[in-house]
């Protein structure tokens, strides 16, 4: 099976423009998660959808940042305007019922504002 | 707040070496698992360890679950370059599952 694909790989972008980032979770994964790691940080959560609701999105660092999934599909992590400290390397994950068995992590975006 | 801590934060050994890298947290984990980076990718997992004092082998690597559910450590037999690579321990908590992530144990195998 194709497993989660992110793009794009890399964005550099200027302070204050706006990004979008996309994620193909695994076709049937109901469950589908934003991640980021910032320079020198940990992986940190940022919000996890079930199909298209919202679940829990308690680790958007503030509302210059929208999530959507579409029909439960595809997702997209708009960062709106962009600020330097946002720059740093965004995860999608999926999973099939609920992460407590794992889940399949994409490649990323690294995200880099100048 | 959960802290978590790894430990060693880098390795480097020689090739058929073995290790062990350690995870430990203030704090019981519901489960835990073990992923492994590499460069320009995104973590790939490991194993899931759920039961107090569980230990799990996946070929020379073994896992164990500390007793109390507050540690888990991986143990790596007669290393190879390719096990070179971030490890990151990830204990699971909350009805969404998500991950609490450690900083990871950097791992670098030389030939």
């Amino acid at each position: 099976e194709a497993g989660v694909t992110q793009f794009p790989s890399h964005s550099v972008i200027e302070k204050g423009q706006t990004v979008t980032l996309r994620c193909d979770p695994i076709s049937g994964h109901d469950n589908l998660y934003w991640y980021r790691r910032v320079m020198g940080k940990e992986i940190k959560f940022l919000l996890h959808f079930v199909k298209e609701s919202k679940q829990d999105e308690s680790g958007m660092p503030n509302n210059r940042f929208l999530a959507e999934r579409t029909g439960g599909t595809y997702s997209t992590l708009k960062v709106q305007p962009a600020e330097l400290e946002d720059s740093g390397v965004y995860f999608c994950a999926s999973s099939q019922a609920g992460g407590g068995y794992g889940y399949t992590f994409g490649s990323g975006t690294r995200l880099t504002v100048v | 707040t959960q802290l978590l801590e790894q430990s060693p934060q880098f390795l480097s050994i020689q090739e058929g070496e073995n290790l062990t890298v350690y995870c430990n947290s203030s704090s019981v984990f519901s489960s835990l698992q073990w992923y492994r980076q590499e460069p320009g990718e995104g973590p790939v997992l490991l194993v899931t360890v759920v039961t107090g004092g569980e230990v799990k082998k996946l070929k020379r690597l073994t896992f164990q679950f500390g007793d109390a559910r507050k540690d888990s450590s991986l143990h790596i037999t007669a290393a190879q370059p390719g096990d070179t690579g971030l490890y990151l321990c990830a204990p699971v908590g909350g009805s969404n599952y998500k991950l609490t992530f450690g900083k990871g144990t950097l791992l670098t195998v030389n030939p």
